[in-house]
C-alpha cells in the first residue's frame, strides 16, 4: 500500500513571495490532515478535511494561508505571502474513516519550508 | 482542553538499557493516548494507541506503554534499547468531542553505543 505523498520535499522562498505544498493521501482515505511543525515543536493542526469538506480550521491563519481538497482526493496548502516565522515542516497525514477519536492518522515525509 | 507535555527534550542511553520517555496528559474527559516515532527526514509514524481496552499497550519495535490514570501519565518503555531506536519522539492526546489530535513538544532519544 502506498503511503502519503508529499512534494516538494524542500523549498526555499523569499518573504512575501507565494509558495504551494502538495499532498496525495493514501487511497480511499476520507480524512486529510495538514499540521505544521516548527523545529523543536510536535506537529501543530492547521486544517483537517473530510473527503472535500473542511471539518477544522481554527488554527489556520486565514489572511494568508488557504487550503483545497480537490474532489475529496489530493490536497494542496498555499501561502501567500509567506513570513519568516512560516519557517517549518509541513506535514500532511490521512486517515481512513470519519475522524472517528482512535482512528491512526499516516502521515507523509513533510515539505520543508525555509522563509529568507 | 486537551493539553500533553513530555518531560526531557533530550535522553541519552546506551545500547541494550533501558528506555523510559516520559509524558504526561491533561483532559478533562477519558483520553486517547497515542505515542508517534520521527526519523529524520521522515513523516511520523504511529508506535502506539491506548483506547481504553487495556491499561498496558504493546506497540512495534518492541515498545509499550502504560495508562495511568492516577498519574495522569502515559510513559513509554523498552526494555533494552538499539542503535535503530534513535529519533524524535512524541506523545499525542485525543478526547472527548476534540477533533484535533495535541502533541507534545517531543524528546529526542540518542542510543549511545
Amino acid at each position: 500500500e502506498a503511503g502519503v505523498a508529499q512534494s516538494p520535499r524542500y523549498k526555499i522562498i523569499e518573504k512575501r513571495q507565494s509558495v504551494a505544498f502538495w499532498c496525495n493521501p493514501i487511497s480511499g482515505h476520507a480524512t486529510l490532515y495538514w499540521y505544521q511543525q516548527i523545529l523543536g515543536q510536535g506537529p501543530k493542526l492547521l486544517i483537517q478535511f473530510q473527503n472535500n469538506g473542511v471539518v477544522d480550521d481554527s488554527q489556520l491563519p486565514k489572511d494568508r494561508f488557504s487550503a483545497e481538497r480537490l474532489k475529496g482526493v489530493d490536497s494542496t496548502l498555499k501561502i501567500q505571502p509567506a513570513k519568516l516565522e512560516d519557517s517549518a515542516v509541513y506535514l500532511c497525514a490521512s486517515s481512513p474513516g470519519p475522524a472517528a477519536i482512535t482512528d491512526t492518522q499516516y502521515f507523509g515525509p513533510g515539505t520543508r519550508l525555509t522563509v529568507l | 482542553a486537551q493539553s500533553v507535555t513530555q518531560l526531557g527534550s533530550h535522553v541519552s542511553v546506551s545500547e541494550g538499557a533501558l528506555v523510559l520517555l516520559r509524558c504526561n496528559y491533561s483532559s478533562s474527559v477519558p483520553p486517547y493516548l497515542f505515542w508517534y516515532v520521527q526519523y529524520p527526514n521522515q513523516g511520523l509514524q504511529l508506535l502506539l494507541k491506548y483506547t481504553s481496552a487495556a491499561t498496558l499497550v504493546k506497540g512495534i519495535n518492541g515498545f509499550e506503554a502504560e495508562f495511568k490514570k492516577s498519574e495522569t501519565s502515559f510513559h513509554l518503555t523498552k526494555p533494552s534499547a538499539h542503535m535503530s531506536d534513535a529519533a524524535e519522539y512524541f506523545c499525542a492526546v485525543r478526547s472527548g468531542s476534540a477533533r484535533q489530535l495535541t502533541f507534545g513538544s517531543g524528546t529526542q532519544l540518542t542510543v549511545l553505543p
